[in-house]
C-alpha cells in the first residue's frame, strides 16, 4: 500500500522559516493537502492542490510538490503556528495521510 | 455557517458496535462526498471511507471492508458512520470530514468536531 512519510518533529525559531517535508513514490504526481492540528481540536486544511491556500489561511503557509517530496514552508513562523502538520494524498481512490510532524517554536 | 456536527461520545464493550451521526449544515449536503477519519490518542489520522452523499456509493479502505458501514439520510443532511466487532485498538476520536470537492481527489476543508470511542470491557 503507498505511504507517506513525514519527520516526526521540525523546530523553529520565532520569525525564521519551518519547512515540513512529506515523501512517497512518484508523490509528484498527485495532489497533497495539508493540515493543521492543534490539541484537543479538528483537524484544518492549509494547503490544497499542491499550493493553494483556502480562505483564510495566513500567506506564510506555501507548499510545493515534485518528484517524490512534497513540501509545507511556513515563513516568519509565529508561536500560534505551533501544531501537528500531517500530509495527505489519494492512491488507486483511497485517502493517505503521512504520520504527521510536530513543529516546535521555540 | 457550514459546519458539519458530530454526535456525542459513545463508550462500548468489546465486541459491539457503534454509529456515529454527521449532521450537515449551511451547504447542499448532496453536492459533496464525506470521508470519515479517525485518530487514536496520541497517534496520526487514518483514514476510514467516503460516501458519494448524492448516490449513496461508498469506498472503504482495505483495512476496515467488512467492519464499517457508510449511509446517509439526504432528507436530515445526515451521514452515518457504523463500526462493527469493536476491538480496544479501536478506540479513537472519530471525525468526518467534507471534501472540497473542487477537483477530483482533493483535500477535506469542513471536519466534524470529532466522536470519541471507547472500547473498554
Amino acid at each position: 500500500s503507498y505511504e507517506l512519510t513525514q519527520p516526526p518533529s521540525v523546530s523553529v525559531s520565532p520569525g525564521q522559516t519551518a519547512s515540513i517535508t512529506c515523501s512517497g513514490d512518484k508523490l509528484g504526481d498527485k495532489y497533497v493537502s495539508w493540515y493543521q492540528q492543534k490539541p484537543g481540536l479538528s483537524p484544518v486544511l492549509v494547503i490544497y492542490q499542491d499550493s493553494k491556500r483556502p480562505s483564510g489561511i495566513p500567506e506564510r503557509f506555501s507548499g510545493s510538490n515534485s518528484g517524490n517530496t512534497a513540501s509545507l514552508t511556513i515563513s516568519g513562523t509565529q508561536a500560534m503556528d505551533e501544531a501537528d502538520y500531517f500530509c495527505q494524498a489519494w492512491d488507486s481512490s483511497a485517502v493517505v495521510f503521512g504520520g504527521g510532524t510536530k513543529l516546535t517554536v521555540l | 455557517q457550514v459546519q458539519l456536527v458530530q454526535s456525542g461520545a459513545e463508550v462500548k464493550k468489546p465486541g459491539a458496535s457503534v454509529q456515529v451521526s454527521c449532521k450537515a449544515s449551511g451547504y447542499t449536503f448532496t453536492d459533496y462526498y464525506l470521508h470519515w477519519v479517525r485518530q487514536a490518542p496520541g497517534q496520526g489520522l487514518e483514514w476510514m471511507g467516503r460516501i458519494n452523499t448524492n448516490s449513496g456509493g461508498t469506498n472503504y479502505a482495505q483495512k476496515f471492508q467488512g467492519r464499517v458501514t457508510l449511509t446517509r439520510d439526504t432528507s436530515i443532511s445526515t451521514a452515518y458512520m457504523a463500526l462493527s466487532s469493536l476491538r480496544s485498538d479501536d478506540t479513537a476520536v472519530y471525525y468526518c470530514a467534507r471534501e472540497t470537492g473542487l477537483i477530483t481527489g482533493d483535500g477535506f476543508d469542513i471536519w466534524g468536531q470529532g466522536t470519541m470511542v471507547t472500547v473498554s470491557s
